[in-house]
């Protein structure tokens, strides 16, 4: 299957620092990324959806002026947490939509663990 | 709304077989998916199902009955490498993929 990866795997902060994370489809092109978030025995929830060369669309209740989303490239997703504070503290999971197969499935990166202190 | 019902919890004994059930209403329909997760790590793919009926891959099964909005994974000869929390997911009408709760599954020798 696809490879997407996430850089870096895991990071601890002080609150009212920014964070960037980054996510890389390894060997396909993905018009399409997404950023979900997951807190402990919680399942994955949506933050927002990439699309390459426009702006991300958002899902209710995720503020687009802390998360902010650029998708530059169709092979590069970043999300910068802004301003981190304890409660952003949540495993970050990207995934990119591969549209060559029948399933247009989604490849989920290993996900980014952040600690904001 | 969106909503996507799994068992929180399950067990089972090594070698035996267990069915776990999801129950979906959502906005449109385009899929359904099985993700295994183990802890601190990402969702993998296990299947896929948008036709109803089932699809066999190896000791992981999935049916799919789209009229009831069901669905459920079955997993044979269980090992305990395959205790992990299982994922269902269904892609909705914006092709926005939305996830059930998870069923943690916990496989005792």
């Amino acid at each position: 299957g696809a490879v997407v990866s996430q850089h870096p795997s895991w990071v601890i902060c002080k609150s009212g620092t920014s964070v960037k994370i980054e996510c890389r489809s390894l060997d396909f092109q993905a018009t399409t990324m997404f950023w979900y978030r997951q807190f402990p025995k919680q399942s994955l929830m949506l933050m927002a959806t990439s699309n390459e060369g426009s702006k991300a669309t958002y899902e209710q209740g995720v503020e687009k002026d802390k998360f902010l989303i650029n998708h530059a490239s169709l092979t590069l997703s970043t999300l910068t947490v802004t301003s981190a504070h304890p409660e952003d503290s949540s495993f970050y999971i990207c995934s990119a939509r591969d549209r060559s197969g029948a399933e247009s499935q989604q490849f989920f990166g290993p996900g980014t663990r952040l600690t904001v202190l | 709304g969106q909503n996507i019902d799994q068992p929180t919890e399950m067990t089972a004994t090594e070698g035996a077989i267990v069915q776990i059930n999801c129950t979906y209403q959502t906005s449109g329909f385009n899929g359904l998916f099985w993700y295994q997760q183990h802890a601190g790590e990402a969702p993998t793919f296990l299947s896929y199902n948008v036709l109803d009926g089932l699809e066999e891959k190896g000791r992981f099964s999935s049916f799919l009955s789209r009229s009831k909005g069901y669905s459920y994974l079955l997993l044979k000869e269980l090992q305990m490498k395959d205790s992990a929390s299982y994922l269902c997911a269904v892609r909705d009408n914006t092709d926005k993929l939305i996830f059930g709760t998870g069923t943690r599954l916990q496989v005792f020798p």
